[in-house]
């Protein structure tokens, strides 16, 4: 099965500019998560969805990050304006709904904001 | 509070040992338990998990962990460590359809 595709890989921006990513779930996953990762640290959730409905967002810095997930497939994640402490590797997971389903990660998008 | 602790930021391990890499949990309820391997430039990949049963479970590439209920631990384990298993591994807790991760564990293996 294809995997969690995300776009772009790598993506430097200077600070208070905007920046978005995309995420294309493994077919079938309900659930879809973007977690950001800082350099050396575990990953942290920033949002999660269950089809197009969210689930989780209660660690998303709302005054700057938004994420939509029209037609409860593909996720947009977006940063208005970005922090130079933003700079972080943003990934994206889905999984089949239940406790016991995996997650699935993309490779991620490494953001530089200088 | 659910957690998940990883006590060791690094684990050393020479060529052909043995390797265990560390997991302690606190959750409410039943848990259900992962271990994920994150190599460099790459998303986490999905090793092994326990949901129920035997306390030994068996993995991707020759890993097993080891579900230790009286001790709330969840230790990721291999018999005979390879150069290619050097990485950064998380472990994993879901409950109530949340996911919580440890802060990783760099592990490095010696030739």
């Amino acid at each position: 099965e294809a995997g969690v595709a995300q776009s772009p890989r790598y993506k430097i921006i200077e600070k208070r500019q905007s920046v978005a990513f995309w995420c294309n779930p493994i077919s079938g996953h309900a659930t879809l998560y973007w977690y950001q990762q800082i350099l050396g640290q575990g990953p942290k959730l920033l949002i999660q969805f269950q089809n197009n409905g969210v689930v989780d967002d209660s660690q998303l810095p709302k005054d700057r990050f938004s994420a939509e997930r029209l037609k409860g497939v593909d996720s947009t994640l977006k940063i208005q304006p970005a922090k130079l402490e933003d700079s972080a590797v943003y990934l994206c997971a889905s999984s089949l709904a239940g406790n016991n389903s995996p997650l699935h990660f993309g490779n991620g998008t490494r953001l530089t904001v200088t | 509070a659910q957690s998940v602790a990883q006590p060791e930021d690094q684990v050393n391990v020479a060529e052909g040992n043995p390797l265990t890499v560390k997991c302690t949990y606190s959750v409410s309820g039943n848990p259900y338990l992962f271990w994920y391997v994150q190599y460099p430039n790459r998303g986490l990949q999905f090793l092994l998990k326990y949901i129920t049963g035997d306390n030994l479970v068996k993995g991707s590439y020759g890993f097993e962990a080891e579900f230790n209920k009286s001790q709330t631990s969840f230790h990721l384990k291999k018999p005979s460590a390879l150069v290619s298993d050097s990485a950064l591994y998380f472990c994993a807790v879901r409950v109530d359809d949340k996911i919580i991760f440890g802060k990783g564990t760099r592990l490095h293996i010696l030739p």
